[in-house]
């Protein structure tokens, strides 16, 4: 069963430009998460979705978007970069249900994002 | 708000000995618990949870206890090895199905 799939892998931007990060979620897998990790602030949510919908946010500015596909993919975009955004992005992928989860997330390895 | 607070690091320790990491978290109700673990180079990977008061979650020799006495789910291994070196994140569910993240622990283990 092939894993949780992101890409690219590595990318470099300049301030000011966006970006489009992709997620390719576990099989059969209808909740996709995205989350921020930077060494000084560790790990943090950006937002969820599942069914399309996006079912959780965290508390990043409006620059920070995301959508879900009917397939399940999901991507998230950042519109005009600053150099904070220089960040790990995180996608997992999770077995949830409708009005509910358990919490068990599959995680991709990642995207590394450098903004120059 | 809820909460998850989790002993900074890095903790180094030498092979063979008694891991704990201590975790706490704040929430109304009982959450699920669980701890998270990144090795180096891999992506972020559940180790083991917990979905109420007294489960013990275990896995790879790593065993945390849900105490609600406490608000507390330490994580414990008896005899670590070179290759648990890695980072671990304690979390809880809150009840809208929102993953709460510590800020993770940084566990090197020396030969």
């Amino acid at each position: 069963k092939a894993g949780v799939t992101q890409t690219p892998r590595y990318l470099i931007k300049t301030r000011g430009q966006q970006v489009t990060l992709s997620c390719s979620p576990i099989s059969g897998h209808r909740s996709v998460s995205w989350y921020q990790q930077t060494p000084g602030q560790g790990l943090q949510f950006l937002f969820e979705y599942f069914s399309e919908t996006q079912r959780n946010k965290g508390n990043f500015p409006g620059r920070f978007s995301g959508r879900q596909f009917s397939n399940s993919r999901s991507e998230m975009n950042v519109s005009t970069l600053e150099l904070g955004d220089s960040a790990l992005y995180l996608c997992a992928s999770s077995l949830a249900r409708e009005g509910a989860e358990t919490g068990e997330l599959f995680f991709g390895e990642g995207s590394r994002l450098t903004v120059l | 708000g809820n909460s998850v607070t989790q002993m900074e690091g890095p903790v180094t320790l030498s092979e063979e000995a008694f891991l704990t990491i201590n975790c706490t978290y704040t929430a109304t109700g009982y959450p699920s618990l669980f701890w998270y673990v990144q090795y180096p180079g891999e992506g972020l990977q559940l180790l083991l949870k917990a979905t109420k008061a007294d489960d013990k979650g275990s896995n790879k020799g790593f065993e945390a206890t849900y105490r609600k006495e406490t608000t507390s789910f330490h994580l414990e291994k008896g005899s670590v090895q070179v290759s648990d070196s890695a980072v671990y994140f304690c979390v809880s569910m809150d009840s809208n199905y929102q993953l709460i993240w510590g800020a993770g622990t940084k566990l090197i283990i020396k030969p």
